[in-house]
């Protein structure tokens, strides 16, 4: 069983559309949690972090629920500019700080 | 302010050869963390760097191997390349004695090393 696991998509929406992500994770030792953005062929970039009690960046939400080891993302009001791929990314250990990321939910938001 | 440095951008080598790749991390950071990403699939962890020592090994076998220089840039060195290690390789740099949390990582942009 992977460690951080993702559908892989593609999620196609239109314009305006809200779309959700999910992802697990199978380490309870897991510490913190984040979402990357990807777009083709460019390093991952922080999109946002993950907090137990949820938050919220403008049109994108956040949730994390410990007990079930499940984290979301929610999009609302999608762009075509958010087409890219989200990882699902977690940090097990505390002090060394390697990430573990998912294989990535690929986006494509149509006009 | 300059970010994390990868080099070379793109790579071709061959079946057998040997690769090494590089980095240098973003001002003040002295950590350097190195991913393989393969196609469709998320980076995965190889190693990190931390005082010129290798710190943490991630599922890799050891034809990976790196180093640390005291300036605190890193290179990663492939021996016996496979066709499967043909992969975008990221660099990632961070602060040990200033972890920032969320913001404590910068990634390169990555070398694309094709194996033939």
């Amino acid at each position: 069983r992977k460690e951080v696991e993702q559908d892989p998509g593609p999620f196609n929406v239109p314009e305006g559309a809200t779309v959700a992500f999910n992802c697990t994770y199978s380490n309870s030792a897991s510490q913190s949690f984040f979402w990357y953005r990807q777009d083709c062929r460019k390093e991952p970039k922080l999109l946002m972090s993950v907090y137990s009690s949820g938050n919220e960046d403008g049109r994108f939400t956040a949730q994390l629920n410990r007990a079930s080891q499940y984290i979301s993302l929610l999009i609302r009001d999608s762009k075509l500019s958010d087409s890219a791929t989200y990882l699902c990314v977690v940090m097990p250990y505390t002090g060394r700080r390697a990430l573990t990321f998912g294989s990535g939910t690929r986006l494509q938001v149509q006009p | 302010d300059a970010g994390v440095t990868q080099s070379p951008t793109h790579l071709i080598k061959t079946r057998g050869q040997q690769v090494t790749l590089r980095c240098s991390p973003k001002s003040g950071h002295d950590t350097v963390s190195w991913y393989q990403q393969a196609l469709g699939q998320g980076p995965q962890f190889i190693f990190q760097y931390y005082e010129e020592e290798e710190r943490q090994r991630g599922n890799f076998p050891d034809r990976f191997s790196g180093h640390q220089f005291p300036n605190y840039s890193s290179e990663l060195n492939v021996n016996a390349l496979l066709l499967g290690d043909s992969a975008l390789y990221l660099c990632a740099s961070s602060s040990d004695r200033e972890w920032r949390g969320e913001d404590g990582y910068t990634f390169g942009s990555g070398t694309r090393l094709t194996v033939v």
